[in-house]
C-alpha cells in the first residue's frame, strides 16, 4: 500500500541554523510534491509544490528537494527564526487526475530555539 | 475577507448525534475538499466536488454524507456520532489547473 513518512515527528534546532526535514514515499510515483506548513489551531498553508522533473525549487529561505530515484524529498529553511517553529507536513500529488488528491504524511514538529 | 471559512469552529456533542459542518470559500475556486486530521495529526482526505460533482470517495462511513450546494459551498453532515469521530475537519479548496490548496481554519468535533 501507499506509505509516506516524514522522518521525525519533532526537530528541535537553534535560531540561525538551517532546518532540514525529510519526507519518504513507497509504492508510489507522484507527479507533484508539496509542502506546507501549520500552526496550532489553524489550517495548513501552502509553501511549495516541486515536479518530478524538477530536482530543486527555491522560495526565499526554503528549498525543496526532490529525488524520485531515493522516493524522497528534503525541505531546507535557511538561517532558521523562532517565528518558523510549526508542524511541516508533505503532500504526494498524483497528477494524473484533475481531482487534487493530496496524500499527506504525519507531519514533522520543528522548533527554533532564540 | 476569509478566503475559506468553517462554522462551527468547536463542536461538542452526545454519541448517536447528528451534526452538520459547513464550509464556504470566496476564492471563486471549483473545487472542494473535507478532511480528517485525527489525534496523531494525520491528515486524511475524505470527500472532493469539483462544481457540485462529488469526485473523491474515500473509504469512509456512510453516515458522513456531503452535500454542495453550490460550488462555493459544501457542507458535511454526520448521522450517529461515534466516539471516533472526535478530530478537527478541514475544509479546503483548489482551482482546477492549481495544484495548491486553501484550507479553512478546522472544526474540532468531540463526541461524548
Amino acid at each position: 500500500s501507499q506509505k509516506i513518512e516524514q522522518n521525525s515527528e519533532a526537530l528541535n534546532i537553534q535560531e540561525g541554523k538551517t532546518a532540514t526535514l525529510t519526507c519518504n514515499y513507497t509504492n508510489y510515483s507522484p507527479a507533484y510534491l508539496q509542502w506546507y506548513r501549520q500552526d496550532p489551531g489553524r489550517g495548513p498553508v501552502f509553501l511549495l509544490l516541486i515536479r518530478e522533473n524538477e530536482k530543486e525549487k527555491r522560495k526565499e529561505r526554503l528549498k525543496v528537494t526532490f529525488d524520485t530515484t531515493l522516493k524522497q524529498s528534503l525541505f531546507h529553511i535557511t538561517a532558521s527564526q523562532p517565528a518558523d517553529s510549526a508542524t511541516y507536513l508533505c503532500a504526494l500529488d498524483h497528477g494524473s487526475s484533475n481531482t487534487g488528491k493530496l496524500i499527506f504524511g504525519q507531519g514533522t514538529t520543528l522548533q527554533v530555539k532564540p | 475577507d476569509t478566503a475559506v471559512s468553517q462554522t462551527p469552529k468547536y463542536l461538542v456533542t452526545q454519541m448517536g448525534n447528528d451534526k452538520s459542518i459547513k464550509c464556504e470559500q470566496n476564492l471563486g475556486h471549483d473545487t472542494m475538499y473535507w478532511y480528517k486530521q485525527d489525534s496523531k495529526k494525520f491528515l486524511k482526505i475524505m470527500f472532493s466536488y469539483n462544481n457540485k460533482e462529488l469526485i473523491i470517495n474515500e473509504t469512509v462511513p456512510n453516515r458522513f454524507s456531503p452535500k454542495s450546494p453550490d460550488k462555493a459551498h459544501l457542507n458535511l453532515h454526520i448521522n450517529s456520532l461515534e466516539l471516533g469521530d472526535s478530530a478537527v475537519y478541514f475544509c479546503a479548496s483548489r482551482l482546477a489547473g492549481n495544484n495548491e490548496q486553501f484550507f479553512g481554519p478546522g472544526t474540532r468535533l468531540t463526541v461524548l
